[in-house]
């Protein structure tokens, strides 16, 4: 079993809609949860960033952990076509080593 | 200006051939990284230099070989290139070790080994 798992997708929503992105994980000593947006043939850059439990919020996204049940989840409000793009969560801590733990990445495509 | 720049941007090869991806960074960051994404898009770690140092030598062919002149580059070569090989390299630096909510990545070299 992977550290990180997310729903490759893809998912197709309308523009709009809300849009609603998880990640389950399994170690327990992560403390940081990152999501990275990835346009296509481009690389990832950073969205926004969580510590440890609670709610987050940027403009129209919103990240949200849970640690208590290992899932976290991006909230994007009022979707635009623009938010078309892979995105990946990503999560690191003390016992993790120096890299992040990223998950497979959800497509998501908003149709205008 | 580019924070994190790879050269080439694509790579075709033949197998068995011998190629190298470049990078720098001019961010100032200490880490530096190699990633490679998989057809299916999942980023798994390579390696890491932090300052010169190999940090993280995770397991991969021996025909990879990173080399970090100084800390605003690291280079990555591949011996003996295999249809396997063929994925989308990102390097990717931060300020320190982990990367934590500062990591950034290049644009990545897509290599494609036929």
């Amino acid at each position: 079993q992977k550290e990180v798992e997310q729903d490759p997708g893809p998912l197709s929503v309308p523009e709009g809609a809300i849009v609603s992105l998880n990640c389950t994980y399994s170690n327990s000593a992560f403390q940081y949860f990152m999501w990275y947006r990835q346009y296509s043939r481009k690389g990832p850059e950073l969205l926004m960033y969580t510590y440890s439990s609670g709610n987050k919020e940027d403009g129209r996204f919103t990240a949200q952990v849970d640690k208590s049940s290992k899932y976290i989840s991006l909230f994007i409000r009022d979707s635009q076509p623009s938010d078309s793009a892979t995105y990946l969560c990503a999560m690191w801590g003390r016992n993790s080593g120096y890299a992040l733990n990223f998950g497979k990445g959800t497509s998501l495509l908003v149709t205008p | 200006d580019t924070a994190v720049s790879q050269t080439p941007k694509y790579l075709v090869t033949q197998m068995g051939n011998d190629k190298s991806i470049k990078c720098e960074q001019n961010l100032g960051h200490d880490t530096m990284y190699w990633y490679k994404q998989d057809s299916k898009k999942f980023l798994k770690i390579m390696f890491s230099y932090n300052n010169k140092e190999l940090i993280i030598n995770e397991t991969v062919p021996n025909r990879f070989s990173p080399k970090s002149p100084d800390k605003a580059h690291l280079n990555l070569h591949i011996n003996s290139l295999e249809l396997g090989d063929s994925a989308v390299y990102f390097c990717a630096s931060s300020l320190r070790p982990g990367g934590v909510t500062e990591a950034f990545f290049g644009q990545g070299t897509r290599l494609t080994v036929v």
